[in-house]
């Protein structure tokens, strides 16, 4: 079984910290992607990667910056938390396909709190 | 790029009461088409999805879609839900690329 995981279920972090989101993958995919899941916006990209140091902007990257050093792990950076940002963080991993249309495989999602 | 559109916020059915959920999607060429489902306190995973061929794609639990390129549609189907079914239901779509787009959820009740 794929096994997506994510290094905290639950975060609390005050207004302009600097805040860490981990995501570790264990089945070899090269594409890796952070959403952040909202009630009644459902789940909007803010990056993804498709290899190791490659990164690409989703549809909402303001305020966050991504890393990915090795292949399996995919980090995301908020740079300065602010209370916008408090969300529910998922990540997902998945093998490319060359016509599109992988499947993606989800970890359990981190619930950050920003006050 | 590509947006996908659930209509249904929140849908509070009885068991054995049959279901559609619609979802429609706006990108004019080729698309891949999914449907994803979070049950309370799970990870998101996948119900069923259509590269091509037939139309009606049936994935597990006795759920269905039928794409219908000419109405932009794939809406999902089950003739008999149970209180199991009781979850967030996402729709989503992507063309070339491999990255995806997601329906803003459908959340269903089911009442025993």
């Amino acid at each position: 079984d794929v096994k997506v995981t994510q290094s905290s279920r639950y975060l609390v972090k005050r207004t302009g910290e600097k805040v860490f989101l981990e995501c570790v993958q264990d089945m070899d995919h090269e594409n890796m992607f952070w959403y952040r899941q909202d009630p009644g916006l459902g789940l909007r990209l803010i990056y993804f990667s498709y290899d190791v140091k490659m990164k690409e902007k989703g549809d909402i990257p303001e305020g966050y910056s991504v890393s990915r050093e090795k292949k399996e792990r995919f980090s995301l950076i908020l740079e300065s938390a602010s209370t916008n940002q408090t969300s529910m963080y998922l990540c997902a991993s998945s093998f490319p396909r060359r016509e599109g249309g992988a499947e993606q495989y989800f970890g359990p999602g981190t619930r950050l709190t920003v006050t | 790029a590509q947006s996908v559109s659930q209509h249904n916020h929140h849908v509070i059915l009885s068991e054995a009461a049959s279901l559609e959920l619609g979802c429609n999607y706006s990108y004019g060429g080729t698309v891949n088409l999914f449907w994803y489902v979070q049950y309370p306190g799970q990870h998101l995973q996948l119900l069923l999805k259509y590269f091509s061929g037939d139309p009606l794609v049936k994935g597990i639990k006795g759920f269905e879609a039928e794409f219908i390129k000419s109405k932009f549609s794939f809406n999902l189907r089950k003739p008999s839900v149970q209180w199991s079914d009781t979850a967030e239901y996402f729709c989503a779509v992507n063309a070339y690329n491999n990255d995806m787009r997601f329906g803003a959820g459908t959340r269903l009740t089911v009442k025993p």
